[in-house]
């Protein structure tokens, strides 16, 4: 059974600070994701990682994946009030000959930036 | 841009009721797929349709069922609730291959 997880789940930093975000997950998968989501509001979509050694880059946010250490990083750069959010990564295992999804969420991370 | 619809958006319920939650894909998405988020929890993989068939089953319980119809919209059936089936309910549609696209969820409160 494929694991996923975070750490840590709860993170408070100051703004303009630096962090990251880990996660690792057990079985060998070729896509992960990285989605936010705001209280009680949907999973929008971060990141797609595709092969290993991909990095991706949005504003302040930087996502990595390693799958021969089945580990994606998501790192955060002068965070800002504006990031405060739940980041979750997520695994797809399922790529059968209908084409379609199945994600395993991580934990998630619980960022408060505090100004 | 078109995104995936849910109705309702809220939605309460009593114990031992029958709930029904629709989910209307992005125009040309041919599957479906369905994740309950309990609170403070990660969202969980219940089931997931493509072109009109279960195409993959998650944790989804017995008391629970699914369908995608002949326009691709969806519905999930849940019967006799509990309280633990409080949740928000997702729905993702994607075409085949490509990253699916949440939805907006319906949160169920089942008192």
């Amino acid at each position: 059974e494929l694991k996923v997880e975070q750490n840590p789940l709860f993170l408070s930093m100051q703004e303009g600070k630096n962090y990251t975000i880990y996660c690792n997950y057990s079985t060998t998968s070729d896509r992960l994701y990285w989605y936010r989501q705001d209280p009680g509001k949907s999973l929008e979509s971060l990141f797609v990682l595709l092969s290993n050694g991909a990095v991706k880059q949005e504003g302040r946010l930087m996502a990595s994946l390693d799958t021969k250490a089945r580990l994606s990083t998501l790192h955060i750069t002068a965070a800002v009030h504006d990031l405060s959010a739940t980041y979750f990564c997520a695994v797809d295992m399922q790529r059968s000959n209908f084409g379609n999804e199945k994600l395993t969420f991580g934990t998630g991370t619980r960022l408060t930036i505090i100004p | 841009a078109a995104g995936v619809i849910q109705s309702p958006r809220h939605l309460i319920k009593e114990k031992r009721e029958t709930a029904t939650l629709k989910c209307y894909p992005i125009p040309r998405h041919d599957t479906v797929y369905w994740y309950q988020q309990g609170p403070g929890q990660d969202p969980q993989f219940l089931i997931s349709f493509y072109e009109k068939m279960q195409s993959d089953k998650g944790s989804i319980p017995d008391r629970f069922s699914a369908q995608q119809f002949s326009d691709y919209h969806s519905e999930l059936n849940m019967s006799s609730l509990e309280l633990g089936d409080s949740a928000l309910y997702f729905c993702a549609s994607s075409p085949k291959f490509r990253q699916s696209a949440f939805g907006s969820g319906t949160r169920l409160t089942v008192v």
